[in-house]
């Protein structure tokens, strides 16, 4: 039964056409992260939610946001992706602490033409 | 965060123990020793953590040493389906985001 969903699994967009990826957890955990991880590297936390609260890494682009209308659901939104942008965007759950398994999506891969 | 290093490849003979290493010589007293891997095309899995004792489970063991500044990760009979890139990361136990490193390409042959 999958736990991480993302939708879609490939997504082509244009050069500076928003566009969004979808996740959803059946896990009810509190916290929902994103990552993006470029072609042969590590996967790089972008941000994350503690339940409503919004946590975004120092060094993450403001063209990046995020929304989390519920527990289930988390959004990421690319405002105008570069050519940078094509990775692989991968979502993960987990519950509060440092003990705690984060269980992963398959990711979707952006394409940026 | 605390650090860690681990090895860039490694080479296993399928059915053969592979033993993965990991230094975290900064290490704090509460961060928890979590190892992910990644089979490609895919998200990355959790395999094992431990804080202080070594530890098992179905996929593999997990090894800390005493002073807790290094851990393996043993996978007791590798197959084809374990070459996947490792990942050894440390959490406090307060946080919960993973700082994944470049973490080790295990390579199984047959």
């Amino acid at each position: 039964d999958a736990m991480v969903i993302q939708n879609p699994r490939y997504q082509v967009t244009q050069f500076g056409k928003p566009v969004t990826l979808s996740c959803s957890q059946t896990l009810n955990h509190n916290v929902m992260y994103w990552y993006q991880q470029k072609s042969s590297q590590a996967p790089k936390l972008l941000f994350h939610y503690y339940d409503k609260d919004f946590n975004n890494e120092a060094d993450t682009p403001d063209n990046f946001q995020s929304r989390r209308p519920n527990t289930s659901f988390c959004f990421l939104d690319i405002r105008s992706p570069g050519l940078g942008d094509a990775a692989m965007y991968l979502c993960a759950t987990s519950r509060v602490g440092g003990r705690e398994t984060q269980y992963f999506g398959p990711g979707t891969r952006l394409l940026v033409l | 965060d605390a650090k860690t290093t681990q090895p860039n490849s490694m080479e296993s003979n399928e059915e053969e123990p592979v033993h993965l290493p990991c230094n975290h010589s900064t290490i704090s007293g509460t961060d928890y020793i979590h190892w992910y891997r990644q089979l490609p095309s895919q998200g990355p899995e959790y395999v094992i953590h431990g804080l202080t004792s070594n530890v098992n489970n179905r996929m593999a063991s997990l090894a800390i040493a005493e002073d807790r500044k290094s851990s393996t990760l043993i996978l007791h009979r590798a197959t084809l389906r374990d070459a996947a890139v490792y990942y050894c990361i440390l959490t406090p136990n307060s946080g919960y985001a993973l700082n994944f490193g470049k973490g080790t390409s295990l390579l199984v042959t047959p």
